[in-house]
């Protein structure tokens, strides 16, 4: 089965600055997909990103990008000059046959 | 925002109440799901399904039901609520083109929160 790990509960990150969240995984697939969802407090979950396995491309949406290292199995998530509207639960989600979320990385963001 | 809604939004409800959980999606998507989240925990899939008449178990045993007569509708019933039912709900469609992967963006509702008394 797959796994997803996140292994910082949570981060914080001066408002401006940059953050990374850290996202492994576990499969024996080769196709698959890689989503970072967010889900500020109170509020609807929405996609950050998406990264498709088959390429070697990282992701980057404004100013979120990927690192995905697919050998490693490593989807870290870069964020650059964080705003207080960052501040959220982040997750890392595996696409296979089913989508499967890590535990989440709390975001805090200080001004 | 997407256009999948839920309702309602919260819920408090004395115990051995049925209830439903109503979901809705404007997007023509085929494929819908159920997860249940604790407060600032990961998401478990309990429900889905590929199309009409369609309906799966998801990777957490749920007492829950769930049924799919339109494209657009899949609400989830609880026949006797429990404390131990106390969670939030997300609900979430996506296109899944590719029949075989969850490989499409799913886009989720608001959520409902159930506390159950």
């Amino acid at each position: 089965a797959q796994t997803v790990t996140q292994s910082q509960p949570e981060m914080s990150v001066q408002e401006a600055e940059t953050v990374t969240l850290s996202c492994t995984y576990d499969t024996s697939e080769s196709d698959y997909y890689l989503f970072w969802y967010k889900q500020p407090p109170s509020r609807q979950m929405i996609l950050v990103i998406r990264q498709e396995a088959y390429k070697q491309q990282n992701a980057t949406e404004n100013r979120f990008s990927v690192n995905f290292q697919k050998a490693a199995k490593s989807f870290s998530l870069k964020i650059s000059d964080s705003q207080l509207g960052d501040a959220a639960m982040y997750f890392c989600a595996y696409s296979g046959e089913k989508l499967v979320f890590g535990k989440g990385t709390k975001l805090t963001v200080n001004p | 925002e997407a256009d999948i809604y839920q309702t309602p939004r919260y819920l408090v409800i004395g115990t051995g109440k049925k209830i439903t959980l109503e979901c809705s999606q404007t997007m023509g998507h085929d494929k819908m799901y159920w997860y249940q989240q604790d407060p600032g925990m990961e998401l478990h899939l309990i429900h889905y399904s590929y199309g009409v008449n369609s309906t799966e178990k998801g990777d957490l045993s749920s007492e829950s039901t769930v049924s799919r007569i339109r494209t657009e509708h899949f609400p989830l019933t609880l026949e006797s609520a429990r404390p131990s039912h106390t969670s939030q709900y997300l609900c979430a469609s996506s296109e899944n083109h590719r029949p075989s992967l969850a490989a499409e963006t799913q886009y989720f509702g608001p959520g409902t929160r159930l506390l159950v008394l």
